[in-house]
Formats: C-alpha cells, sequence, structure tokens
C-alpha cells in the first residue's frame, strides 16, 4: 500500500501557480519524497525529490515541511500541458535494486483556459 | 543528454504467443535498469532489473523473463503469453544514487 495521501482531483487556471499537498505522516528517515506525473497513456516523468530541505528545479518546487509528515508540490506558472496525474511517492534513495516505486491513486490536475 | 526508447509501442498477441519488448538507453554508461508493469489504476510493479550486462533479478515469479545483451539494451520477453500479462510495460533507467526515469511505455494485449 501507499505511505501517501493525497486529494483525488484538483483544478488550476492556467498561469496560476498549482500546489498539490502529499500528506506522509509515516515516513521514516532514510525515505525521500518524489514527486513524478504520469500522462495518460505514457510512462510516468520526474518532477523533483528531496529529503528534507526545500528543493527547486526548472520544472516545480518542494516544499517539505520541517517534521517531514507532508510537502508541497508547486508548479509556478500551471500550463495545459501539466494536466496529468501527480504522484508522490516515499521511499529510499532509488536506484540499483531500490527501484520498487509504490503509487498510489496520486491527484489528477486539471488546468483550465 | 540521456534518452530511453522501447517499442514496440502497442502490441496485441495471441494466447501462446511469444513476446519480445526492447528498450536502449542512449548518453550513458552502465545505467541500472527495471523493467515495470502497471495495471489499470494501479501503482508499477517491478518485475526484473539489471546492474550489468548479463546480470538479472526478478522481483516476482512469472511467465516473463528479461535479459541484457548490452550495456545499454534491456529485453522483455516471454516463450507462451498468457491472458494475465496483458498491461503496460515500462523500462526505466538510473543511475545509483539518481532517481528513475521512464520510457513511453508499450501497451500489450493478450487474445
Amino acid at each position: 500500500d501507499a505511505k501517501t495521501t493525497q486529494p483525488t482531483s484538483m483544478d488550476c487556471a492556467e498561469g496560476r501557480a498549482a500546489n498539490l499537498p502529499c500528506n506522509h505522516s509515516t515516513i521514516s528517515g532514510n525515505e525521500y519524497v518524489y514527486w513524478y506525473r504520469q500522462i495518460h497513456s505514457q510512462g510516468p516523468q520526474y518532477i523533483i525529490h528531496g529529503l528534507k530541505n526545500n528543493e527547486t528545479n526548472e520544472m516545480a518546487s518542494l516544499i517539505i515541511t520541517e517534521d517531514r509528515k507532508s510537502s508541497t508540490l508547486i508548479l509556478p506558472h500551471a500550463t495545459l500541458r501539466d494536466t496529468a496525474v501527480y504522484y508522490c511517492i516515499v521511499s529510499p534513495r532509488l536506484g540499483g535494486s531500490q527501484g520498487n516505486l509504490i503509487f498510489g491513486k496520486g491527484t489528477k490536475l486539471s488546468v483550465k483556459p | 543528454s540521456q534518452t530511453i526508447h522501447q517499442w514496440p509501442a502497442t502490441l496485441v498477441q495471441p494466447v501462446g504467443s511469444p513476446l519480445s519488448l526492447e528498450c536502449t538507453v542512449e548518453g550513458t554508461s552502465n545505467p541500472n535498469l527495471y523493467w515495470y508493469r502497471q495495471a489499470a489504476g494501479r501503482g508499477l510493479q517491478l518485475l526484473f532489473y539489471s546492474v550489468g550486462i548479463g546480470q538479472i533479478s526478478s522481483e516476482v515469479p512469472q511467465n516473463l523473463s528479461a535479459s541484457r545483451p548490452q550495456d545499454r539494451q534491456f529485453i522483455l520477453s516471454s516463450k507462451k503469453l498468457l491472458l494475465s500479462d496483458s498491461g503496460f510495460y515500462l523500462c526505466a533507467w538510473s543511475v545509483y544514487g539518481d532517481t528513475i526515469y521512464f520510457g513511453e511505455g508499450s501497451w500489450l494485449t493478450v487474445v
């Protein structure tokens, strides 16, 4: 079972920031928070990950609370192409034999014109 | 930059027929390679992973096998497909300490 809880769906106006929350209250000290998204019928796309500090890349920002029990993915200027299902995953650092990604149901983000 | 390709994108195969899905990665050396299956509305199931040529680890017993004949090539096979093999298959790669990146996926329908 997934160790995260996300809202089922969210809407966002095009050009506005999309803030996607994730609860992971049982996260362990060695587990990272990963975000992927999946557009229908395509492979998951990596977005960002973090351990305890906030992270930012060209796609998004990740804000992790100090107690690490929740996080928020921020898409600063959402476009129609950002419409997808967004998955929040907690896992030990990926790579090597650690390839198990337990996706929950994710959040269906709909960006509207 | 690194890219990953898998093919075919879709295929329809009769029960009992063989299967071969291929995946190649470009722009990196000695990647870790993975095959996943995604059931409709559910998460990803890790099927196989490989840390080097000829080195294959299976996560679940099944009707499928994997091979890695070259550093950046990963193949998923079956000698005789079952109806239950239908699904969305994903190839992925990583470099240890980094995250996992996925290919476009292959839709397999066994009829």
